[in-house]
């Protein structure tokens, strides 16, 4: 199927690191979206990115979409105890979403 | 507004029992969809539909069955649960206006099978 790959599947870092996912595609992708899951939450949509090479900012998190449109990273600059959770990419089709399998963050206080 | 709502929260099956989860959403959303996850990984999508009276298999739909009789609810069937079944469920819903929609998802459902 059309799946998206994602690494790494675990990051532990200090507080104030900065911390990086990565999202791949072996075909081309129409939109790319971004999701956090809490700890024992459910998945929250953060942002979608449709344009080649679009850079979107939200605080302290800055999403990347690649020019060829197969990939795709989410960068946090300083992490705090608050960023922690699994973040997932997805990518829609008709209706269809399919999910990586997620990068799990812990922030060590 | 309460978004989209589960039905039950946590549940416990025997093998082979049957159980039905419900989803209900009260955004006026076309799209609704059933995910499972399991430790570890990503959702996985069981059945989707893309308005009342429709639904269509996602990527693991053995197993399970759903209905669209209400544009605000859709339901999961367990016919007869296995342990392999054992996860948790997520319900979604989504405007469904074009392929670009955001998902806005449940609080889960965790099942267990014995």
């Amino acid at each position: 199927g059309q799946q998206v790959m994602q690494i790494p599947q675990y990051q532990h870092v200090q507080e104030g690191e900065d911390f990086t996912t990565y999202c791949n595609s072996s075909t081309t992708l129409s939109n790319i979206q971004w999701y956090k899951q809490r700890p024992g939450g459910h998945p929250v949509f953060l942002i979608q990115l449709v344009k080649s090479g679009e850079v979107k900012k939200q605080k302290r998190l800055t999403f990347q979409f690649g020019e060829a449109k197969k990939n795709s990273s989410l960068h946090i600059t300083a992490t705090q105890t608050t960023d922690v959770g699994t973040y997932f990419c997805a990518r829609t089709n008709a209706g269809k979403s399919t999910f990586g399998d997620g990068t799990t963050l812990t922030v060590k206080p | 507004n309460a978004g989209v709502t589960q039905t039950p929260k946590f549940r416990v099956l025997k093998t082979g029992q049957s159980m039905t989860l419900l989803c209900a959403q009260d955004m006026n959303h076309e799209y609704m969809y059933w995910y499972r996850q399991d430790p570890g990984m990503g959702l996985r999508l069981i059945h989707y539909s893309v308005g009342e009276g429709t639904t269509a298999k996602g990527e693991v739909p053995d197993g399970y069955n759903v209905s669209r009789l209400k544009k605000q609810n859709f339901l999961l069937g367990l016919e007869s649960a296995a342990p392999s079944q054992t996860s948790v469920y997520f319900c979604a819903s989504s405007y469904g206006r074009d392929s670009t929609d955001t998902q806005y998802f449940g609080p889960g459902t965790r099942l267990t099978v014995l």
